[in-house]
């Protein structure tokens, strides 16, 4: 079993739905990472978050320890949303700062 | 752009070949990672770095792998005698590691590597 697992693994959606990836790990983490990935590769660093909520534009993250899961939400999907987005964990007490991924979620937005 | 360039984007070899690929930071961060990312599946820690010493190798590092930071900017990641195993997204990442204060820091990647060995 992944350390690391996201739901779902594909998701279509119309623009402007509103949309939720979910994140769930196993380990003690320091911090959660959700990073954006487009068609080539480049990875983007969108939120890192230890507690509570973080908010930037459409997207907000929202994370609960105690239940060891995390939650990315995009308000007002657009098809330029489209991508992979892939949450990852620093692990609490390990090696400061490499991470353990998810396998990504790959969204697409249909216009 | 996050501060980090990655060269060659892409790279097309045969079985047996030696590769070396580099990533340069734009700006100086103490640590650097290397990831490698196969197809449908999420980044996997390969080493990192804190400034030019190389604290921490991956299991998934074998003997054909090899990675520097001699100056603490740069780095490059050398594979010797690929093998078709090897095609993989390698990525390189930048931070600045646990902050007194602020925590964790977040990391930066560079646009990546794309093997292909054929």
């Amino acid at each position: 079993k992944n350390e690391v697992e996201q739901s779902p693994q594909n998701l279509t959606a119309q623009e402007g739905e509103f949309i939720t990836i979910n994140c769930s790990y196993s380990v003690g983490i320091s911090a959660l990472h959700w990073l954006q990935q487009h068609p080539g590769g480049g990875i983007v660093s969108l939120f890192m978050l230890s507690s509570g909520k973080k908010k930037h534009g459409r997207l907000i993250a929202t994370i609960n320890i105690q239940e060891k899961h995390s939650s990315l939400h995009i308000t007002a999907s657009h098809p330029r949303d489209s991508a992979v987005y892939i949450c990852a964990v620093m692990v609490y007490g390990g090696s400061q700062g490499n991470l353990i991924f998810g396998k990504g979620t790959k969204l697409s937005v249909k216009p | 752009d996050t501060g980090v360039s990655q060269d060659p984007r892409h790279k097309i070899t045969k079985r047996g070949q030696n590769v070396t690929f580099r990533c340069d930071p734009i700006s100086e961060h103490n640590r650097l990672y290397w990831y490698r990312q196969t197809l449908g599946q999420g980044p996997e820690f390969l080493t990192y770095f804190q400034n030019e010493a190389q604290l921490e190798k991956s299991r998934l590092l074998s003997d054909r792998f090899s990675a520097e930071r001699p100056k603490g900017s740069f780095s490059t990641l050398e594979i010797q005698r690929t093998e078709q195993g090897d095609s993989a997204m390698y990525l390189c990442a930048i931070g600045m590691g646990y902050l007194p204060g602020r925590g964790t820091d977040t990391q930066y990647f560079g646009p990546g590597t794309r093997l292909t060995v054929l």
